[in-house]
């Protein structure tokens, strides 16, 4: 069953702490993102991958980092220095295919703060 | 600055009428556009796109129609249904790569019994 998982569905952060979020396709697509979406708005982009080891900043990038080692894994780091981290983290991926780039999203994570 | 934006915030409409989402975008540049549904507490599903190099798709009960000269788009959804309520977002992306998408803020769709 092909597509993309996040977990935790729910996260507790606490005041100078750090979380990861995870995000797993088995699409094998090449491209992974990060966006960021607040109640109300749309979706910002936070980080994006084309290819491991390679990953480029979005237009919300600080406060948060990411690594990609591997193809099918693009973890997020929300560190302490993001003070507004109360969001829904939502993950997605794409591939190149009849010269379209779909991007096809996770169930998303929602961040709290304690 | 570039952006994505849509006419109406909020959408009624009762059940079995047809629906219509509108969307306006501000890039000249932008040849490639989605819409996506997002149910509360879900990610976005992918509903349709279309290419600039055309000016309507179908897809089963949606129709997605592009305007380039005044830059519009919409997405009509025929025979609405409970299950359709729900965000509707646009996304557009200048170059064809999906790596530099733009969304809009999106439209709430409700469906009246």
């Amino acid at each position: 069953d092909g597509g993309i998982t996040q977990s935790p569905k729910y996260l507790f952060r606490k005041e100078g702490q750090n979380v990861t979020l995870s995000c797993e396709q088995n699409l094998n697509h090449d491209a992974m993102y990060w966006y960021r979406q607040d109640p109300g708005q749309g979706l910002r982009l936070i980080y994006y991958s084309q290819i491991v080891n390679d990953f480029q900043k979005g237009d919300i990038a600080e406060g948060y980092s990411v690594s990609r080692e591997k193809k099918e894994s693009f973890p997020l780091t929300v560190t302490s220095a993001q003070k507004n981290p109360t969001a829904f983290y939502l993950c997605a991926s794409s591939h190149l295919a009849g010269g379209k780039e779909t991007q096809y999203f996770g169930p998303g994570t929602r961040l709290l703060v304690l | 600055g570039e952006s994505v934006g849509l006419h109406l915030p909020t959408l009624s409409v009762q059940e079995g009428d047809n629906s219509i989402i509108n969307c306006a975008y501000s890039n000249s540049a932008s040849d490639y556009f989605i819409w996506y549904k997002q149910e509360s507490g879900k990610g976005p599903q992918f509903i349709i796109d279309i290419r600039s190099n055309m000016d309507k798709r179908q897809g089963q009960r949606v129709t997605v129609l592009l305007n380039k000269t005044v830059k519009h788009l919409s997405l009509q959804i025929a025979a609405t249904q409970p299950g359709d309520s729900a965000v509707y977002f646009c996304a557009e992306t200048p170059s064809g790569s999906a790596r530099q998408l733009t969304f809009g803020s999106g439209t709430q769709l409700t469906v009246l019994p």
